[in-house]
């Protein structure tokens, strides 16, 4: 049984600034990691699919980056605005298409 | 191009009462899954398609809930003799493979 933990629960921050979370996974069984941010009321969008050890990637002003071995994945967004303010999901899937996805982190960002 | 659509979008139903969840995939995409959200929670698996083969049903919490995709498209999600704890946002999403898996926007239910 996968087991995804997502920091923080939640997260409040003002325009501008810069925030990052953290979703953590069982390192065992790893086949990809994947971000989605969810707007209340829209469809869950996704964001990256990391596969490699070591993957950066990056989308305007979000990027990710993935660490396999100690299993943990960070998301970045610099210059935080207030069309961010979404729930960041993660998930993980093992080999098989099935995600695990974590609780997610819910941010508001403040004008 | 279309993405993945569901519908009803919100559905109120009395306990003992069946509802029928409905997903449209992205055209041409061969997997499809449902997964259900409750509150406070991230979005667990119930089951997965791939055409109109069901693979893997070991997410449904019990024989109340039915799944199908009978001509490996549109698929409908059937809850029989809804409870309370069915409330969720129940989710749809579809893949070319084994790749990103696309969401609809979720049909949210309330057992009352």
């Amino acid at each position: 049984i996968l087991n995804v933990e997502q920091s923080p629960q939640s997260l409040h921050v003002q325009e501008g600034d810069s925030t990052n979370f953290t979703c953590s996974f069982p390192s065992s069984n790893f086949y990809a990691l994947h971000w989605y941010r969810w707007e209340t009321a829209k469809s869950p969008e996704a964001l990256f699919v990391m596969t490699l050890n070591g993957d950066e990637k990056k989308k305007g002003r979000i990027s990710a980056t993935l660490n396999t071995k100690e299993g943990y994945s960070y998301l970045y967004i610099k210059g935080s605005q207030p069309e961010d303010s979404a729930t960041y999901l993660c998930a993980q899937n093992s080999g098989y298409s099935t995600l695990t996805f974590g609780k997610g982190t819910m941010l508001l960002v403040s004008p | 191009g279309a993405g993945v659509s569901q519908s009803p979008r919100y559905k109120v139903a009395k306990r003992g009462q069946d509802v029928a969840l409905r997903c449209d995939p992205i055209s041409g995409h061969v997997s499809l899954f449902w997964y259900q959200q409750a509150l406070g929670q991230g979005p667990e698996f119930l089951t997965y398609f791939q055409n109109e083969a069901q693979l893997d049903k070991s997410g449904l919490p019990s024989d109340r809930f039915f799944a199908e995709r009978p001509e490996g498209s549109v698929s409908t999600l059937k809850i029989q003799r809804t409870q309370q704890e069915d409330s969720a946002v129940y989710l749809c999403a579809s893949s070319w493979g084994a790749d990103t898996q696309y969401f609809g926007p979720g049909t949210r239910l309330t057992v009352l």
